[in-house]
């Protein structure tokens, strides 16, 4: 059974920075792409990083571009965000999310397996 | 990229059916085959039910069903039921890698 497990949130003063971490069992980590999706409370969500299997290509929403940076030690079965120069704005539960299929480029990159999130708060 | 526009919310009775629209543009919904849907119970992490604008993953009911029309795509439940109250969210594919979400939809049995 796929299980993600994120650790990490809680509460941080605007600029300050948090790592969330998500540990992956039932599968093996090496094999897929995966995502960070967030949702502000009482909000939609916001895909906001995207990373290969082999870490050879990263994205990011263009709200956490070069604040935020995703990684991965496939190793440890481990995904990463390290979150720098946090905003107000950034208050949301935090989603570690495995592709459906594998690894993906392009449209066929579908968040398939979501784990239950951590809640990051920036207060204002 | 902008997000996508659905209904803030949609009604039906047990039984009854519902569709729930996801409209977008020609640079996402309109020119890609990469629609997914997601539903989302209070309190919980999304479920994605349809991807490739009409696939159902492994254990999805068929009563869960996707379509496209040139720059909307439509998620119909049929045969309602009471677990189906939830919210509904649409993405899309629109050039990179992470997709666009919709605003999302609540749907009330």
């Amino acid at each position: 059974e796929v299980q993600l497990a994120e650790s990490g949130g809680g509460l941080v003063q605007p600029g300050g920075s948090l790592r969330l971490s998500c540990a992956a069992s039932g599968f093996a980590l090496s094999g897929f792409s995966m995502y960070w999706v967030r949702q502000a409370p009482g909000k939609g969500l916001e895909s906001i990083s995207f990373i290969t299997s082999g870490s050879y290509t990263t994205h990011y929403a263009d709200s956490v571009k070069g604040r935020f940076t995703i990684s991965r030690d496939n190793a440890k079965n481990s995904l990463f965000l390290q979150m720098n120069g946090l905003r107000v704005e950034d208050t949301a539960v935090y989603y570690c999310v495995r592709d459906l299929r594998g690894d993906c480029m392009g449209g066929s990159c579908y968040p398939g397996y979501w784990g239950q999130g951590t809640l990051v708060t920036v207060p204002s | 990229q902008s997000a996508l526009t659905q209904p803030p919310s949609a009604s039906g009775s047990p039984g009854q059916s519902v569709t729930i629209s996801c409209t977008g543009t020609s640079s996402d919904v309109g020119g890609y085959n990469y629609v997914s849907w997601y539903q989302q119970h209070p309190g919980k992490a999304p479920k994605l039910i349809i991807y490739d604008v009409t696939k159902r993953p492994s254990g999805v009911p068929d009563r869960f069903s996707g379509s496209k029309s040139d720059n909307t795509a439509s998620l119909t439940v049929s045969g309602l039921q009471a677990e189906d109250e939830a919210d509904y969210y649409c993405s899309s594919y629109a050039g990179g890698n992470l997709g666009v979400f919709g605003g999302g939809t609540k749907l009330t049995v």
